[in-house]
């Protein structure tokens, strides 16, 4: 089981450019979860999907921020327009999704993104 | 408010002491984790302890559920415990709101 794989590692993109990140959850884990993570913030919560479906997004910027999980094998973080304040690492987890609270989060190792 | 307050911000030991870590936490939960992220990075589940007192090699962790507090004891610091020491809370049984982390630095 390799984990919960992110792609890229790195990412920098210029001001106004698009940044899309890539994560691919562990098989057979039917939630999965976005999380950004700065210096000044800390881990901050954006979405989470339980069986591709989206169930909370509330911690995603209304503009310029989507979240997508097409299939059970990987999720993608859109942000479009990148500003100078996205520059963070964005971290994908997963779980086993069986929704009892008692479940165990698995990292990925995380996107940093700089947006110049 | 912030809904995870963690203390020490810092802590700084030599090798073979122990470190208290505490974390204090607004909301009930359903769920308690501490997490450890590494220097590089890194980020991984160390132990859920909801309530009462849980071991796992030299990790002692205690929650007080109706205190709303947890502590992380670690036995006999090592260098390669140094990183970021996180706990974590799950309100909606799934939504996990993190501290911002005791970083811990151990010296040789």
């Amino acid at each position: 089981n390799a984990g919960v794989i992110q792609t890229p590692r790195h990412k920098v993109t210029g001001k106004g450019q698009e940044a899309t990140l890539w994560c691919e959850p562990i098989s057979g884990h039917s939630a999965v979860f976005w999380y950004r993570q700065t210096i000044v913030q800390g881990l901050e919560f954006l979405t989470y999907f339980r069986n591709q479906a989206p169930i909370d997004d509330s911690g995603m910027p209304k503009e310029r921020f989507s979240a997508q999980m097409p299939n059970q094998s990987h999720s993608t973080l859109k942000i479009q327009s990148t500003q100078p304040q996205d520059s963070a690492v964005y971290l994908c987890a997963s779980s086993l999704g069986q929704g009892n609270g008692a479940e165990t989060l698995y990292f990925g190792s995380g996107t940093r993104l700089t947006v110049l | 408010g912030q809904q995870v307050q963690q203390s020490p911000a810092s802590l700084v030991l030599q090798e073979g002491e122990n470190a208290e870590l505490q974390c204090n936490f607004s909301s009930t939960a359903t769920q308690l984790q501490w997490f450890y992220q590494s220097p590089g990075g890194s980020l991984v589940s160390l132990l859920s302890n909801p309530s009462g007192t849980k071991h796992t090699g030299r990790l002692t962790s205690t929650t007080v559920t109706k205190e709303r507090r947890s502590s992380l004891h670690i036995s006999s610091s090592q260098t390669t415990d140094s990183g970021t020491y996180l706990c974590a809370i799950d309100p909606n049984a799934y939504k996990v709101i993190f501290g911002k982390g005791t970083h811990l630095h151990v010296l040789p």
